[in-house]
Order: structure tokens, then sequence, then C-alpha cells
């Protein structure tokens, strides 16, 4: 697609529950970026790939969190155990292979909000 | 590594007056700079790019902003506000290469008064 997909748009989880949210990026693009926006304005990067391998998972907190992009399904960000800490918007980017003349712009999903209780 | 700083965290101005919002950052190499800009219960929209080509650079509706290596910052700027503009507004660096984290200025919420 043209534009980069996340779903769901709104998730609801009780603390100590599993959250799962997904995005699919652009057609074409290799590259998949997950934030997460806490409160307002905080963004913290948590993890990229490239394709489907990882490039850099060093913004992941490794206890609870995974993500995978896998041939052919969405990518997804699965959170273990929710905590109230968690409660956030997650967005995912995409951006193009590298090539000559190629620049960086990461293009994003209009998030996921999710809500721990 | 990189880091970006927003000036304001805060910008009211007028209607049909100037906006500047100002950011300056920090990286070892030469940087890709962005800014974008999120409304309400929205998700990120890019405005324009710094990719090392002109040091002035034009965006979508009607933002401007210009590259300036010796006092490392990158502003942006509209010569009149727009209602519309009313947002918060991130100024983002990048290292070179499709594969690097974007690190995120803390943002500038820009309220436009009538």
């Amino acid at each position: 697609g043209e534009e980069v997909a996340q779903t769901p748009k709104h998730l609801v989880r009780g603390e100590g529950q599993k959250a799962k949210l997904y995005c699919a990026p652009i057609k074409g693009h290799s590259y998949v970026f997950w934030y997460q926006q806490v409160l307002k304005n905080e963004f913290k990067f948590l993890i990229s790939f490239q394709n489907e391998n990882v490039f850099d998972e060093t913004g992941m907190p490794k206890e609870r969190f995974s993500a995978k992009c896998l041939p052919n399904s969405p990518c997804s960000l699965e959170i273990q155990a929710t905590k109230l800490e968690d409660s956030a918007v997650y967005f995912c980017a995409s951006s193009r292979s590298r090539g000559i003349g190629s620049y960086n712009e990461q293009f994003f999903g209009p998030g996921t909000r999710l809500t721990v209780l | 590594a990189q880091s970006v700083t927003q000036l304001d965290s805060h910008v009211s101005v007028s209607e049909g007056t100037p906006v500047l919002l100002r950011c300056n950052y920090s990286s070892s190499y030469s940087p890709s700079l962005f800014w974008y800009v999120q409304h309400p219960n929205k998700g990120l929209q890019l405005l324009l790019k710094y990719t090392s080509a002109a040091t002035l650079v034009k965006g979508i509706n009607g933002f401007e902003a210009e590259f300036k290596k010796s006092e490392t910052s990158f502003h942006l700027t509209k010569p009149s506000a727009h209602m519309s503009d009313a947002a918060e507004y991130f100024c983002v660096v990048s290292g070179s290469g499709s594969a690097r984290q974007l690190t995120f200025g803390s943002g500038t919420q820009l309220t436009v008064l009538p």
C-alpha cells in the first residue's frame, strides 16, 4: 500500500495481559521502525528491521517486549505481561532501501494507542 | 550520537503573523534533519527535510527551514500563520542511510490566536 497501516487503533489491556500490535509497511520499503510516544512528547525508539532481520534493538525492553517482521505478514510488536507504564502510543514507520542518492525519510503510521488499566 | 534541542516548548502567535520554531542539533556526522507535525490524536506528518542539498528547504503548507551548519540550527518558519497550523511540531535528526533511528526533539506546541 501507499501508507503505513497500523492495527488496532486503540487497545485496552488489564495489567499483566498480553498486547499485540501490527504494522504493514509501505510496499517496497525494506526498513521498519517502532517508536513509543509516552505522555505527549517523548518519542522513544524501540527497534528497527531490515526486511525480516532485526537491525537495531537497542531501545527494546528485553524482558517483556518482542517484535517480528516475517515475509508476507504484517510486522508485530508484542508486550507480554503489560504494565501501567506501557500505556503509550506506538508508532510504526517504514523507509526505502538504501541506494544512490537515497535519504532516510521515514513514513509514519497513524499509531496504536495502548491503555493499560 | 545525535541529539536535538527544541528551544521553546510553547509558541503562541496571532493568525496572519510569522511563525518561528527553533531547533538546534548535535551530530557527529553530516545529519539529515526533519520537521514533523502532529495534530491532536493524529499521526506524524512530514513537513520538510534537509538531506545535504540546498540549505533552504521548502515544505508543505508554506513552511520552510534553513540549515545553518555554523550555528547547528534548523529553525522552522512560516510567513503567515493560519488557524489550522495549531499543532505539535517535532524537530528530528537522523544519521546517514535508511536504517538509522530517528531522534526526536521534545516538541513545540504552536498555538494560533484569532
